[in-house]
C-alpha cells in the first residue's frame, strides 16, 4: 500500500537558519504530493502541493520539488522564523479513491 | 465561521460510555473524512464518505461508526469508549479533484477526546 516516510523530529533551529525536512514515499501510479502544516491548537492546513514529476510547489517561502526518480518531496525554506514553529506533515494521494496518506509529522521549533 | 466545524472541541468521558463527535461544513464538498491523530503515528483514516449514500471504512474503523446525515454533516460515534481511543480527532472535507488529481483536504480544528 501507499506510505510516506518523513524525518523524525523535533527539529530545533535558530531564526534565519535553513530548513530541510525530508520526505520519501511509496505509491502506485502517479501520486499527488503535499505538505500540510499544523500550528499549535489548530487543524492541518495545506502548505503546498505538486501533482507531477519535477513540479515545484511553493508558498510562504517554503518549497518542495516532486522527484520521481528518488520518490522524494523534501520541504525547504531558506530562512525560518519563529512563526514557522509547527508540525509539518508530508502526504500523498493516489489510486481510484484518491485517499490521502500522511507521514508521522515533524515538529519544528524555531528559537529567536 | 469556520469552513469545517467540529463539536465538541474537548471531551472527557469514562470507559464504556457512548460518544458522538460531530462535524459540519460550509464548503459544499461531497467528500468527508474522519482522521485520528496520535503522537508519533501521524493521521490515520477512520472512515470516509463520498456522498450521503457512500460510506467506507478506513484503516482503523474497529470500535467506531459514522453517520452521514446530510451533505454537510458527518458524525463519528464511539459505541463503547475505551482508553486507547484517547486521541485528537479531525474531520476533513474535499471537493472535486479535477484533472490535476490532487485531493486537497480542508480540516476542522479537531476534537480532543480523553477516555478515562
Amino acid at each position: 500500500g501507499d506510505s510516506v516516510t518523513q524525518m523524525e523530529g523535533p527539529v530545533t533551529l535558530s531564526e534565519e537558519a535553513f530548513l530541510t525536512i525530508n520526505c520519501t514515499y511509496t505509491a502506485t501510479g502517479y501520486p499527488s504530493l503535499f505538505w500540510y502544516v499544523q500550528y499549535p491548537g489548530e487543524g492541518l492546513q495545506l502548505l503546498l502541493k505538486a501533482t507531477k514529476a519535477d513540479d515545484k510547489g511553493s508558498n510562504k517561502g517554503f518549497e518542495a520539488t516532486y522527484r520521481k526518480e528518488t520518490t522524494s518531496f523534501h520541504l525547504e525554506k531558506g530562512s525560518v522564523q519563529v512563526s514557522d514553529s509547527a508540525v509539518y506533515f508530508c502526504a500523498l494521494n493516489s489510486g481510484g479513491y484518491q485517499k490521502v496518506t500522511f507521514g508521522t509529522g515533524t515538529k519544528l521549533q524555531v528559537i529567536p | 465561521d469556520a469552513d469545517v466545524t467540529q463539536t465538541p472541541r474537548n471531551r472527557i468521558t469514562k470507559t464504556g460510555k457512548r460518544i458522538m463527535l460531530e462535524c459540519s461544513q460550509t464548503k459544499g464538498h461531497d467528500r468527508m473524512y474522519w482522521y485520528r491523530q496520535d503522537p508519533g503515528l501521524g493521521l490515520r483514516l477512520i472512515y470516509y464518505s463520498f456522498d450521503v449514500k457512500d460510506i467506507n471504512k478506513g484503516e482503523i474503523s474497529d470500535g467506531y461508526s459514522v453517520s452521514r446525515q446530510a451533505q454537510a454533516k458527518f458524525s463519528l460515534s464511539l459505541e463503547s469508549a475505551i482508553p486507547n481511543q484517547t486521541a485528537l480527532y479531525f474531520c476533513a472535507t474535499s471537493g472535486d479533484i479535477g484533472e490535476s488529481g490532487a485531493n486537497v483536504l480542508t480540516f476542522g480544528a479537531g476534537s480532543r477526546l480523553t477516555v478515562l
